[in-house]
């Protein structure tokens, strides 16, 4: 049974970095895209990007460019999110997700497992 | 690249079927097959329902069936049961990323 273990809750100044982790349990990691998909407070899914196998540069969306940064450790079997330059209309939960088998393009982008969610909140 | 649009709810009593549209345009659902729909219950993460249109992951219902007409995909759930009054969301491949669609709330009355 594979699960993705996100990290605990966070409170950041406006300015300051976040670091998110998925941590994958019951599953090898190489070979596997992970995407990050976040949800403010009362509103719907929003998708902020992915990191794929096959890929040389993960994929963002535009308004995250420069801000995000994805990367995995595969010895501790962890996928991470880091944003930077924090802002109130950060915050919002964000969530991990992978699909169930081996991906190396946009398939990669329908997510059987998902972490539990992280909620950061942006505040001063 | 703009949200995709679905109604904001929709309803149905037990046993009936529904059909949730996600309309986008040619630059993503008109174009590529990696269209997918989650169910997310309030305060869960999602869950994959359907993906690439009409696909369901293993383990779901076959009470979920997807399927796609130019730039509108669909969902239709079929036997309404209280358990799939939830919120609803479409995604489509855009040809750089992915972007999901606005939501709709299944009521079941």
């Amino acid at each position: 049974q594979v699960h993705l273990v996100q990290s605990g809750a966070e409170v950041k100044e406006p300015g300051s970095s976040v670091k998110v982790s998925c941590k994958v349990f019951g599953s090898t990691f190489r070979g596997y895209g992970f995407s990050w998909v976040r949800q403010a407070p009362g509103r719907g899914l929003e998708w902020v990007g992915a990191i794929i196998p096959t890929s040389p540069a993960p994929k963002y969306i535009q308004k995250f460019q420069g801000r995000v940064t994805f990367y995995t450790d595969e010895s501790a079997t962890t996928a991470y999110m880091e944003v930077r330059g924090l802002r109130s209309d950060d915050t919002a939960v964000y969530y991990c997700g992978r699909k169930a088998g081996f991906c190396s393009g946009p398939d990669c982008y329908s997510l059987d497992y998902w972490g539990q969610g992280t909620p950061v909140t942006v505040s001063s | 690249q703009s949200a995709l649009t679905q109604p904001a709810s929709v309803s149905g009593s037990p046993g009936q079927s529904l059909t949730i549209s996600c309309t986008g345009t040619s630059s993503d659902i008109g174009t590529y097959k990696f269209v997918s729909w989650y169910r997310q219950h309030p305060g869960n993460a999602p869950e994959l329902l359907i993906y690439e249109v009409t696909h369901r992951p293993s383990g779901i219902s076959n009470r979920f069936s997807g399927s796609k007409s130019g730039s509108t995909a669909s969902l239709t759930i079929s036997g309404l049961q209280a358990e799939d009054e939830a919120d609803y969301y479409c995604t489509s491949y855009t040809g750089s990323s992915n972007v999901f669609g606005t939501g709709t709330r299944v009521t079941v009355l």
